[in-house]
């Protein structure tokens, strides 16, 4: 009964190859977020939607690309991909437009790039 | 443009020590507030938020937290830490539809 999960857990691959990472809530959440946490742990926001909209779209390389099929899936798919997309990508969801209510998180997906 | 400033790096300390973790932000307007933690090797849970109200909020396993609206700041305590609180701390504020996240703090507690 796991309210968000990411597949895969580690994800390894070799530069310019293209990979998705899915994401599915079950929580009845209204947003859907991907954050990437990088060496540093730092936590940046990456896109966010709202009942399947964009609502958010950080300074993000266009090789990185949401797809929101329902409100309870948000997946990432990542074109040429590149040393430094190297990170921890975390999916979350909230049940409110974003940031009015606490974030649930996935467990992460460790993307490492070779 | 909101951003969130944690002024701990990484906090070592022994059992049963206090521990206080600060984090400020910068926002005009209203903001919802949080502290987020990450266990070794698993995903962010919340601690504690503060949205209105007291603004001495208490979470779980003992944290705490006080929002000073005067100083920007939302510092999160707790008395006396436990092995088990070794983690990563971070603070997060919403103003703008968007939670933005500090750099993080490492905690590392000596038993």
């Amino acid at each position: 009964d796991t309210a968000v999960s990411q597949t895969p857990k580690y994800l390894v691959t070799q530069m310019g190859n293209d990979k998705s990472i899915k994401c599915e809530q079950n929580l009845g959440h209204d947003t859907m977020y991907w954050y990437k946490q990088d060496s540093k742990k730092f936590l940046k926001i990456m896109f966010s939607y709202n009942n399947k909209e964009l609502i958010i779209n950080e300074t993000v390389p266009n090789r990185f690309s949401p797809k929101s099929p329902d409100k309870a899936h948000l997946n990432l798919h990542i074109n040429s991909l590149e040393l430094g997309d190297s990170a921890v990508y975390f999916c979350a969801s909230s049940p409110g437009r974003g940031g009015d209510s606490p974030l649930h998180f996935g467990n992460g997906t460790r993307l490492t790039v070779t | 443009a909101q951003s969130v400033s944690q002024h701990n790096h990484h906090v070592i300390l022994s059992e049963a020590a206090s521990l206080e973790l600060g984090c400020n932000y910068s926002y005009g307007g209203t903001v919802n507030l949080f502290w987020y933690v990450q266990y070794p090797g698993q995903h962010l849970q919340l601690l504690l938020k503060y949205f209105s109200g007291d603004p001495l909020v208490k979470g779980i396993k003992g944290f705490e937290a006080e929002f000073i609206k005067s100083k920007f700041s939302f510092n999160l305590r707790k008395p006396s830490v436990q092995w088990s609180d070794t983690a990563e701390y971070f603070c997060a504020v919403n103003g703008d539809y968007k939670l933005s996240f500090g750099a993080g703090t490492t905690v590392t507690v000596r038993a």
